[in-house]
Parts: structure tokens; sequence; C-alpha cells
């Protein structure tokens, strides 16, 4: 069954340097997508960034960047030159498939990223 | 631009009661869904829906019903509600064509069973 694993419950950046949060997936299908959503404490969902399996080239959006190593099954999100704002619990997602049923999201434990002044 | 707008953004139910968690979506999207997010988890899927008139069972239906009568409501109902449902519940929506298209949450519903 599919699954997405995020080990760190918990990380420590300082303010202004770049941080990198793991995410694992399991899938035995050829086609997914990847999400990665943001939620500060107001506890909204934000979409960050998407990488799709079949893309060639790791997806980026402003500071945000996916570090995508297909054969590790990995999808790693690096947040560049970190601000106060990131604070913030991150989920990485999967979608598999391309058919209606597939829109479903799968989602992980998500990590706490707290940025220090 | 209203987004996902979900109804009410806070509950508090005696064990038994049933109510009905409301969602609207303003972007003609096609597919809707219900979460549940409990502490130290992320996001599980309830029920989802492709189209007014279908819907189809996610992760954690039981105790959850729902109907898509129209392409912007889909609602959640709590038949008779129980400590155990006690969570913050979330209503997403997106386009069903293209597999790319993130899902737009509202803005949750923390509800509190007693």
């Amino acid at each position: 069954a599919q699954k997405i694993t995020q080990t760190q419950p918990g990380m420590f950046v300082q303010e202004k340097e770049a941080v990198t949060l793991d995410c694992t997936y399991d899938t035995s299908d050829q086609s997914y997508g990847l999400f990665w959503y943001k939620q500060p404490s107001s506890g909204e969902m934000i979409f960050l960034i998407y990488q799709g399996s079949y893309d060639e080239q790791n997806a980026t959006e402003g500071r945000y960047s996916l570090n995508f190593q297909k054969a590790r099954k990995s999808a790693n999100l690096v947040i560049s030159a970190s601000q106060l704002g990131d604070s913030a619990m991150y989920f990485c997602a999967m979608r598999e498939g391309q058919m209606d049923s597939s829109y479903k999201l799968i989602f992980g434990s998500g990590t706490r990223l707290l940025v220090r002044p | 631009n209203a987004g996902v707008t979900q109804t009410p953004k806070f509950q508090v139910l005696k064990t038994g009661q049933s109510m009905t968690l409301q969602c609207a979506q303003d972007m003609n999207h096609e597919y809707m869904s219900w979460y549940r997010q409990d502490p130290g988890m992320g996001l599980r899927l309830i029920h989802y829906s492709v189209g007014a008139g279908i819907t189809d069972q996610g992760e954690v239906p039981n105790g959850y019903n729902v109907s898509r009568s129209t392409t912007e409501d889909f609602p959640l109902r709590l038949l008779s509600a129980a400590p155990s449902q006690t969570s913050v519940y979330f209503c997403a929506s997106s386009f069903s064509r293209g597999s790319n298209q993130p899902q737009h949450f509202g803005d949750g519903t923390r509800l509190s069973i007693l």
C-alpha cells in the first residue's frame, strides 16, 4: 500500500540558513505526484510545491525546491534562506496514478520546523 | 475570491448528537474531499467526490456520511458523535484534470465531542 514517511518530527534551523525536510514514499505505481504543504500555527494548509513522477527537473518555487530522487523514492523539501515566518508544520503528500480515484492524497505525519532568530 | 469555505470553525458536541459540517467552494472544482487531522498524525481521508452525485469512501469513513448534490457544496454529516471523532476537519477541492493540480484546503473545523 502507498505510504509517506517523514522521519523528522521536529527540526530547528537558524534564520537565513537552508534546511532540508525529508520525505520518503512507497508506491508500486509508475505515475504519481508528490506535494508539500505548510501548516502554520493558525491551522490552514498552504500548498508549496509539486513534483510529478515523470518530471525530469527538480521542482522549484521561489525559496522552495524539491530534491527528487526517484530511485531512492525520496522527495525532500529544501527551504533556502529560512525566515521566521517559515516556522510551521510541513507535510509531504502523494497522489498515485491518473484515474479519478487517484485524486486522493496520502499524507505523512509531518515535520515541525522552528526557525531561530 | 473565497476559495474553500468551511463552517463552523469550532463546535462542541455531546456524545450521540448529530451535526453537519459545511463545505463550499467557488472555484468550479470537480473534486472535493474531507480529511481529519489528529495530533501527531497527518491528514486522513474520510470521503471524497469526483463530481456532483458521485461520492466514495476514503481511509476512515466509519461514522460519517456525505452527499454531493451540487458542484459547490460537499457537507459532512456525523451521524452519532463519539469522543473518537474529536479532531480537526478539513475540506479540500481541486480540478480533476491534470495530476499536478494541488488541493485547496479550507481553514478547518475544530470539533470536540464530550
